[in-house]
Parts: C-alpha cells; structure tokens; sequence
C-alpha cells in the first residue's frame, strides 16, 4: 500500500534552517510528482511547491523562492524539504502529498504524508 | 496567482441534510478543481478532481459541479462521518492555490 512517511516534530530559532523528509513506499518513486503544501494554525492550505522526483526538476511558489529548497533521493525513495531563514509566521503543520496519475493532466494529491510540524520561536 | 474564493466560511447542518459548498476562481480554470476533506489532526483527504470526478472510494453521496470560475461541492445526504472542513484547490496553474476552507459542523 502507498504510504508517506514524514520526520518528527522540529523547534527552530528564527533565522535557522530546518529539512523535513518524506519517506514513501508502496508505488514507483520516480513515476510520481511529490508536492509540499504547509498549514499554519488554525489556518487553511498553502502550497509550497513540487519536485519530479526523477530528475532534477522542481517549481516553487514565488513567495518561498530562495528560501525553499526540494530534493529527492532514489535510493531511499526519500524527498526532502529544506526552508531556510525561518520566521514565526513559518510555524506551521507542513505535509508531503503524491500527485495522482489522472487524466487531462488533472493535477491532485491522492496520499499525504501524516505531516510534521515546524515550530519557529526563540 | 489565482484567488480560490469559498462560500459559506461555515455551515451547521444535521445528519442526512444535503448541502452545498461553493467554491469561485478570480479567472477561468476551465474544469481543474480538486476538493479534499480534512479532519482536526489529519492530513487533507482526496475527495473529488476535474470538478465532477469521484476518486476511487470516495461514497457516491459527494458530488462535484461547475467548470470556468465556478463550482460546487455537494453532500446529498449527510452522514456523521462527514463533519470536517472542506477545501477546493485550483490545478490550473501553479501556485496551486487553495480555498479558505468551509467548515462544516453538526446543528
């Protein structure tokens, strides 16, 4: 069965980096986008962004350009998600989700990881 | 970016009640809008793409509509199980944004 596996629970400082990893299982890692998408308290949906984990590929919302990074390793099926200069308003629940194979390239997020939760204060 | 609008906010509804959850893009986004469904705790459940299209496993009681900048999530017989909070999500173009969320709880 497919299954999204996340790091536990961080504490950071502002202006620290943090890496979340997303193990999966179950399906062929590089057949399927992986995206990021992150929950503040209390608060809705943001997408953070995607990468193609096989190649080098990724696309990042604008607002975290620079400080977002996502990569992936084969090896251990494994993708990873780097924010660096962290803030408190980066306190948030973040998740890794699979892109579904669908047709009309009809772009959703069939598995979520169960999420990690990055708190940001000094 | 575009703006994913939903309407209501929050909605009080009793079970084997039918409502409706609207969900309106700033620009057109033709017939890429994806719901999901997300219960305190848990990560965002896939429930519906491509507007209409029911994912595997999802009951039948969900139902989607709508195409260009407009669309509507429909629960025709509320069951328990269904009290969660409500998002749409515009795949038309990144950033994927999502709607604010409806939340929909027992009367």
């Amino acid at each position: 069965q497919v299954q999204l596996v996340q790091s536990g629970a961080e504490v950071k400082r502002p202006g620290a980096s943090v890496k979340v990893s997303c193990k999966t299982s179950g399906y062929t890692f590089t057949s399927y986008y992986l995206h990021w998408v992150r929950q503040a308290p209390g608060q809705g949906l943001e997408w953070m962004g995607v990468i193609n984990p096989s190649g080098v590929n990724t696309n990042y919302a604008q607002k975290f350009q620079g400080r977002v990074t996502m990569t992936r390793d084969t090896l251990t099926s494994t993708v990873y998600l780097e924010l660096s200069s962290l803030r408190s308003e980066d306190t948030a629940v973040y998740y890794c989700a699979r892109q579904a194979l669908l047709e009309w390239d009809y772009n959703a997020f069939d598995f979520w990881g169960q999420g990690t939760l990055v708190t940001v204060s000094s | 970016d575009i703006q994913m609008t939903q309407s209501p906010s929050s909605l009080s509804a009793s079970v084997g009640d039918r409502v409706a959850i609207t969900c309106r893009a700033s620009q057109t986004i033709s017939s890429y809008l994806n719901w999901y469904q997300q219960k305190p705790g848990k990560a965002p459940k896939f429930l519906i793409y491509g507007a209409s299209n029911l994912q595997s496993g999802v009951p039948s009681r969900f139902s989607g509509s709508g195409s260009g900048t407009d669309f509507t999530l429909t629960i025709s017989s509320l069951q328990p199980e269904d009290f969660a909070t409500y998002y749409c999500q515009q795949s038309y173009s990144t950033p994927y944004t999502f709607g604010q969320g409806t939340k929909l709880e027992i009367k």
